[in-house]
């Protein structure tokens, strides 16, 4: 059974940055990207991009390029997201989610931004 | 980037109804084409991949058709637990883009 744990809400303040992780079991991490994937409240889903864990080669969506890092620790197989520079409009659940398409979803992170 | 619609945004149905949502593409995306179903609290749940194939223990009442730009998800008799909102997303280039939803209610 795939298996995907993330790491617990978040508060940050404007301007700070948060990273989450998202752990996997069941099966092999290093054999499927891992897309992350965020939901604001209320709202729709919105694809933010992926990275290999075999290599580390990742692709972001532009609107995050700048401002986004993927990373994954296959010795851990733990994949991360980092997020910097968190305006208000960045509160959101989200998601990790392994493989081409999208077939497993970790149980989400809430991140909070408020002053 | 491909943009996904959905129709129709809200969906009020009956239980026991055959009910369809459709999904359309701004450019062809042969198959690659995927169907979500969320609950209120919940990740959301793959149902369908390949626009038709359906993931290991969705029941059978779902279907997805389609290919190119047009895509369908059918619920031949809707059942109290088919209750969300659900997602289209095109797989075929990046970035990845969804659907605007299309929720699902009692009428």
């Amino acid at each position: 059974e795939v298996q995907l744990i993330q790491s617990g809400a978040e508060v940050k303040k404007p301007g700070a940055s948060v990273k989450i992780s998202c752990e996997v079991a069941g099966y092999t991490f290093s054999g499927d990207y891992m897309h992350w994937v965020r939901q604001a409240p209320g709202k729709g889903l919105e694809w933010m991009g992926l990275v290999d864990p075999e290599n580390g080669e990742t692709t972001y969506a532009e609107k995050f390029q700048g401002r986004v890092t993927m990373t994954a620790d296959t010795s851990t197989d733990t994949a991360y997201m980092e997020l910097i520079n968190l305006r208000s409009e960045d509160t959101a659940v989200y998601y990790c989610a392994p493989g081409l398409e999208l077939q497993n979803w970790g149980q989400g992170t809430l991140v909070t931004v408020s002053s | 980037d491909i943009q996904m619609t959905q129709s129709p945004s809200s969906l009020p149905a009956s239980i026991g109804d055959r009910v369809s949502i459709t999904c359309r593409a701004s450019q062809g995306i042969i198959t690659f084409l995927a169907w979500f179903q969320q609950k209120p609290g919940r990740a959301p749940k793959s149902l369908i991949y390949a626009a038709s194939t359906l993931q290991s223990g969705v029941p059978s009442r779902f279907s997805g058709s389609g290919s190119g730009t047009d895509f369908t998800l059918t619920i031949s008799s809707l059942q109290p637990e088919d209750l969300g909102t659900y997602y289209c997303q095109q797989y075929y280039t990046y970035p990845y883009t969804f659907g605007q939803g299309t929720k699902l209610e009692i009428k």
